[in-house]
């Protein structure tokens, strides 16, 4: 399989508690976006790398979410002390180049914060 | 008022029906326009973009009106397979054309095709 990849699936955490996403993109993409959707709305942008460079980041990403892309490869998006709010499902996608504005989503992580 | 709008439905209609969905958005520096396709509980799907002159892909049309600010999606001889969400999706570039890579998505339009 080809397409984006994600880790894990589906986790169910505790209040206060943190947690780490894996996403691996198409290979060759350069650019890789992190989303997080709610039910009933379409995805929100969080943030997004070109290579290892991150180049943007929403106001909805918080002091307690970071992200990173250190060898330009797969990404990891880390939430600290996660609050009940957090739950949502966790969106990856890559494009090719920045002038190929058409992104390839990922299965998602669905995260349930109890 | 929001970057996308979309009429969130549901469109409840027959196999065989014509349906449409439209689409409006507000940043006319808005360059490049999509409809995706979410299934219940899984990723979206890149149906198709959108140009300018309008493009066709099988029984899906899709029109774009920069004037107005408006995309439009109309199936043709709708399918059971066709039920899903239907995003209408924006993206902006500078004037060199290179993307700023966040896709503004609206929050889709449901479709349930009956038999």
């Amino acid at each position: 399989d080809t397409g984006v990849s994600q880790d894990p699936r589906h986790k169910i955490t505790k209040r206060g508690q943190n947690v780490t996403f894996r996403c691996d993109p198409i290979s060759e993409h350069n650019r890789l976006y992190w989303y997080r959707q709610t039910l009933g709305q379409g995805p929100e942008f969080l943030t997004y790398f070109q290579n290892e460079a991150q180049l943007e980041k929403s106001r909805l990403l918080s002091d307690r979410f970071s992200a990173e892309r250190p060898k330009g490869s797969f990404s990891t998006l880390e939430i600290q002390r996660t609050e009940q709010g957090d739950s949502a499902m966790y969106l990856c996608a890559s494009s090719l180049s920045p002038k190929s504005p058409e992104q390839y989503f990922g299965p998602g992580t669905r995260l349930t914060v109890t | 008022r929001k970057e996308v709008e979309q009429d969130p439905g549901p469109f409840n209609v027959p196999e065989g029906a014509t349906v449409a969905f439209n689409c409006t958005y507000s940043n006319s520096a808005s360059q490049s326009f999509f409809w995706y396709r979410q299934d219940c509980r899984k990723e979206p799907k890149l149906l198709m973009s959108v140009y300018s002159s309008g493009n066709e892909d099988g029984r899906f049309t899709a029109q774009l009106n920069r004037a107005s600010q408006y995309i439009s999606l109309l199936i043709r001889d709708s399918k059971l397979s066709d039920s899903a969400t239907y995003l209408c999706v924006v993206n902006m570039a500078n004037a060199g054309g290179t993307s700023y890579g966040k896709l503004t998505f609206g929050q889709g339009t449901i479709l349930t095709v009956h038999p």
